[in-house]
């Protein structure tokens, strides 16, 4: 079965610091790929998506994540963090042709002004 | 238009009693997904339907646990005779593609078993 790893539990970052979240999964084939985030108190949102073509997406925010099939990855990343971003983020993988996600364990970012 | 809405927002219940949360999808969205998301866990797969039937509930952790979506738009999930391990957030996600398109994810239930 799919297993998802999210390396970092907690990041603390100042404002204007850059990001990255690592996420790897575990089974091999075609997948799509997807990063949420939950705000406080709001409910999960889509931050960005991979199905196919170009390995490195941009999402809402500014932020941005590489698919790397060879390392099994699908790291989130963002120049200069703000503030606002501070929430949780998840990432999770559909084996392609099924249609149930696998979630990691979030991590949660806290930026501090 | 609206999004993935979900009832209640919190639902307090003792051991042993039965509790049903209800999910109203995306309207036009054919697949409806429960999820449950414990303390400092990801989301994790219940069930999914595809018009009115099951089309995979093999995330249900034991038969104390259904869910029915009868006219195909809204979903309910049953929780027979509840336990403290039961207590978490349910969400609710729906979808146009069911392996195609992105989920919307609802604001979720938060279950207390006391």
């Amino acid at each position: 079965a799919q297993s998802v790893s999210q390396h970092n539990h907690h990041v603390i970052l100042s404002e204007a610091a850059s990001l990255e979240l690592g996420c790897n999964y575990s089974y091999g084939g075609t997948v799509n790929l997807f990063w949420y985030v939950q705000y406080p108190g709001q409910h999960l949102q889509l931050l960005l998506k991979y199905f196919s073509g170009d390995p490195l997406v941009k999402g809402i925010k500014g932020f941005e994540a590489e698919f790397i099939k060879s390392k099994f990855s699908f790291n989130l990343r963002k120049p200069s963090v703000q503030w606002s971003d501070t929430a949780e983020y998840f990432c999770a993988v559909r084996d392609s042709g099924y249609s149930t996600l696998t979630f990691g364990k979030g991590t949660m970012l806290l930026v501090s002004p | 238009g609206a999004g993935v809405s979900q009832t209640p927002s919190n639902k307090v219940t003792e051991k042993g009693k039965y509790v049903e949360l209800r999910c109203d999808p995306i309207s036009g969205h054919t697949a409806l997904y429960w999820y449950r998301q414990s303390l400092g866990q990801g989301p994790e797969f219940l069930i999914y339907f595809q018009g009115t039937g099951a089309a995979d509930d093999s995330g249900l952790p034991n038969d104390r646990f259904f869910a029915v979506r009868p006219e195909g738009s809204v979903s309910t999930l049953k929780i027979q005779r509840t336990e403290r391990g039961d207590s978490a957030v349910y969400l609710c996600a729906s979808s146009s593609t069911p392996s195609l398109d992105t989920q919307y994810f609802g604001p979720g239930t938060r279950l207390t078993v006391l």
